[in-house]
């Protein structure tokens, strides 16, 4: 079993719909969570950041962390063609900053 | 700020030859970069924790003599792979935080797709 279970996708969305996005860990230690955004051939840049449970916002994305249920989420609202790309998640322990354990992605495609 | 350049973006090489990667921080100091190799379809998986000064620390199932990592400054980390083989074709990225960050503060480059023909 994987550390980190994330849908690859793809998950089609008509422009202005709500995307939503999760992950499942098994590691209990893990305490920050990340979401990246991945454009093909490129390395993925930060979203979100958030440290256990709870919800954060920041503007259109909302990241949520169910550390009980072991089971993170994002969400898109009012989504863009420009969202369109691979949406990673990624987890660590609270030692280990760099050291980052990734879901496999899912990607996203906004349809206008 | 924080950006993190890699060189070349991608690079396509024979078999039994050695390629060499660069990971340079642009605007700060990084005693610290992480080497991750990404699989098509696939998730980022750490390959080593690269050490100014000291030897990298490399990730269980990762040949430390075939994946060559030097840390000769605060700004550059290389990444070597010898005799590469056709299945050592992936992309390979890098990242690295300003010392005065958190873990948040983590940039990727974009990455360098290795084609091994």
């Amino acid at each position: 079993q994987k550390e980190v279970e994330q849908d690859p996708g793809p998950l089609s969305v008509p422009e202005g719909a709500i995307v939503s996005l999760n992950c499942t860990y098994s590691n209990s230690a893990f305490q920050y969570f990340m979401w990246y955004r991945q454009y093909s051939r490129k390395g993925p840049e930060l979203l979100m950041y958030t440290y256990s449970s709870g919800n954060k916002e920041d503007g259109r994305f909302t990241a949520q962390v169910d550390k009980s249920s072991k089971y993170i989420s994002l969400f898109i609202r009012d989504s863009q063609p420009s969202d369109s790309a691979t949406y990673l998640c990624a987890m660590s322990v609270t030692d280990s900053w760099g050291k980052f354990q990734f879901g496999a992605g899912t990607q996203v495609v906004v349809t206008p | 700020g924080a950006v993190v350049s890699q060189h070349p973006s991608w690079v396509i090489c024979k078999s039994g030859t050695s390629v060499k990667i660069e990971c340079r921080s642009l605007d700060f100091q990084a005693t610290t970069m992480f080497w991750y190799r990404q699989f098509p379809k696939q998730s980022l998986m750490l390959m080593a924790t690269s050490n100014e000064g000291s030897k990298a620390t490399y990730e269980q199932g990762v040949e430390k003599d075939k994946f060559l990592i030097n840390h000769a400054s605060l700004t550059l980390s290389t990444l070597t792979v010898t005799s590469a083989h056709p299945e050592d074709s992936s992309f390979y990225i890098c990242s690295a935080r300003p010392n005065d960050r958190g873990g948040y503060g983590y940039t990727f480059g974009s990455g360098t797709r290795l084609t091994v023909v």
